[in-house]
């Protein structure tokens, strides 16, 4: 079964600093992608970055990079050089061939970055 | 980028009455759209997968009879909260998957969101 575990309620960095988000998936698929979405208090999704099971480098996209190490099932999120109005939540996500391609969201992730 | 313009953005209504919420791709045609429910601090919960021209499909403990879906073309689909109650009160959003674009590598856009509240 699908299943995307996000194990960081809430993370502190401090502005400029970099920081990574945590998350870990489990499915039986060898054909999946796996995708960041941050979303702001104002409620919308925002997509941040992509990674697919069969990539063989790791997704970059700007400041956001995703650390993914397909042996352990995990597909971190690093944001360099953090800025305060990335303070949101973070949500990685996942889909693949089961159940008609729908994407299951981890629980997130609150950043807080301090000035 | 391709988006989706979700409305109302926020609805306040009596319990008892039914909500109308809609889902438009404006630029790109959606064969699927995806409906999701979110209680305040937690993640999206998917409510109905809808495809164009067909019954949408429900996750398991998702009352049909009270979400009702309808994806009547390729660029709108509405989701209807019948009889509503305060327990029905949540922030609901949709996504849209592109026509032409690959089901696995295509993020799915999603829109504004919608926070319902029922008193």
């Amino acid at each position: 079964a699908q299943k995307i575990t996000q194990t960081q309620p809430g993370m502190f960095v401090q502005e400029k600093e970099a920081v990574t988000l945590d998350c870990t998936y489990d499915t039986s698929d060898p054909s999946y992608g796996l995708f960041w979405y941050k979303q702001p208090s104002s409620g919308e999704m925002i997509f941040l970055i992509y990674q697919g099971s069969y990539d063989q480098q790791n997704a970059t996209e700007g400041r956001y990079s995703l650390n993914f190490q397909k042996a352990r099932k995990s597909a971190n999120l690093v944001i360099s050089a953090s800025q305060l109005g990335d303070s949101a939540m973070y949500f990685c996500a996942m889909r693949d061939g089961t159940g008609g391609f729908k994407t299951i969201f981890g629980a997130g992730t609150r950043l807080f970055v301090k000035a | 980028g391709a988006v989706v313009s979700q409305h109302p953005s926020r609805v306040i209504c009596k319990s008892g009455t039914s909500v109308k919420i809609e889902c438009r791709s404006l630029d790109f045609q959606a064969t699927t759209m995806f409906w999701y429910r979110q209680f305040p601090k937690k993640s999206l919960m998917l409510m109905a997968t809808s495809n164009e021209g067909s019954k949408a499909t429900y996750e398991q403990g998702v009352e049909k009879d009270k979400f009702l879906i309808n994806h009547a073309s390729l660029t709108l689909s509405t989701l209807t909260v019948t009889s509503a109650h305060p327990e029905d009160s949540s922030f609901y959003i949709c996504s849209a998957r592109a026509l032409d674009r690959g089901v696995m590598n295509t993020e799915a856009f999603f829109g504004q969101g919608t926070r319902l509240t029922v008193v």
